[in-house]
């Protein structure tokens, strides 16, 4: 059961250049999440999905894009990259803990993508 | 707005002394709160989740309260250790929802 997994470790772009961040969780669960993380600021939301073939906006999708074609991959897609990109990306899912009640959602992170964009 | 704040920002200590983080949330309605330890260069890894109904969570050395009433929880380390150099994360939800708020967490360094 290897969790959350996210590649690639790190990468550089060039300004304009196109990616894909990979994510993948074999965990079977229905929910997934993009994150950024800049320096000194908290986790932030980029997009979600509450299953296969549904995705919705977080806090800061411009730029973005994601994609859910099966319950285990949540690629996200970096189109014209942008120096503002540069950040660490981390990857989630997450699961309804029935015991503690609504909105119990217990979220277990990857172990990031850190992008530069120069 | 649902908002989570944490304080100190950042705290160094040495190694063996105990520590007290600060969590605020504004959350409503509140579901659960959780405490995440990341380190350098890793995810988050949940140390604790407490519902409406607890008020102390402890996960070895790690004491989490919460005080549904005045929206407050604090982190409480133990005989500090310099593993526990870290990025410290308050995390909230409300009730129903699978999108929690998260803090900016605090930087704690223990020195030897």
């Amino acid at each position: 059961n290897a969790g959350v997994t996210q590649t690639p470790k790190f990468r550089i772009l060039k300004i304009g250049q196109s990616m894909t961040l990979q994510c993948t969780q074999d965990m079977n669960h229905n929910y997934m999440y993009w994150y950024r993380q800049d320096p000194g600021m908290g986790l932030k939301l980029i997009y979600y999905s509450v299953g296969a073939g549904i995705t919705d906006k977080g806090e800061v999708p411009n730029g973005y894009n994601v994609s859910r074609s099966t319950t285990e991959d949540f690629p996200l897609r970096l189109e014209l990259a942008a120096p503002s990109q540069t950040s660490v990306y981390f990857c989630a899912s997450s699961y309804r803990h029935l015991l503690l009640g609504p909105g119990a959602y217990e979220q277990y992170f990857g172990p990031g993508t850190r992008l530069t964009v120069t | 707005k649902n908002q989570v704040e944490q304080s100190p920002q950042s705290l160094i200590i040495l190694e063996g002394k105990n520590c007290t983080l600060q969590c605020n949330y504004t959350v409503s309605p509140f579901s659960n709160l959780r405490w995440y330890k990341q380190d350098t260069g890793r995810g988050p890894v949940s140390l604790t989740i407490m519902t409406f109904s607890e008020n102390t969570k402890s996960n070895g050395r790690y004491t989490a309260t919460l005080d549904a009433d005045t929206k407050q929880s604090s982190l409480h380390i133990t005989a500090s250790q310099l593993s526990d150099s870290a990025s410290y994360i308050c995390v909230v939800s409300k009730g129903g929802s699978y999108i929690p708020t998260f803090g900016r967490g605090t930087s704690l360094i223990v020195h030897p």
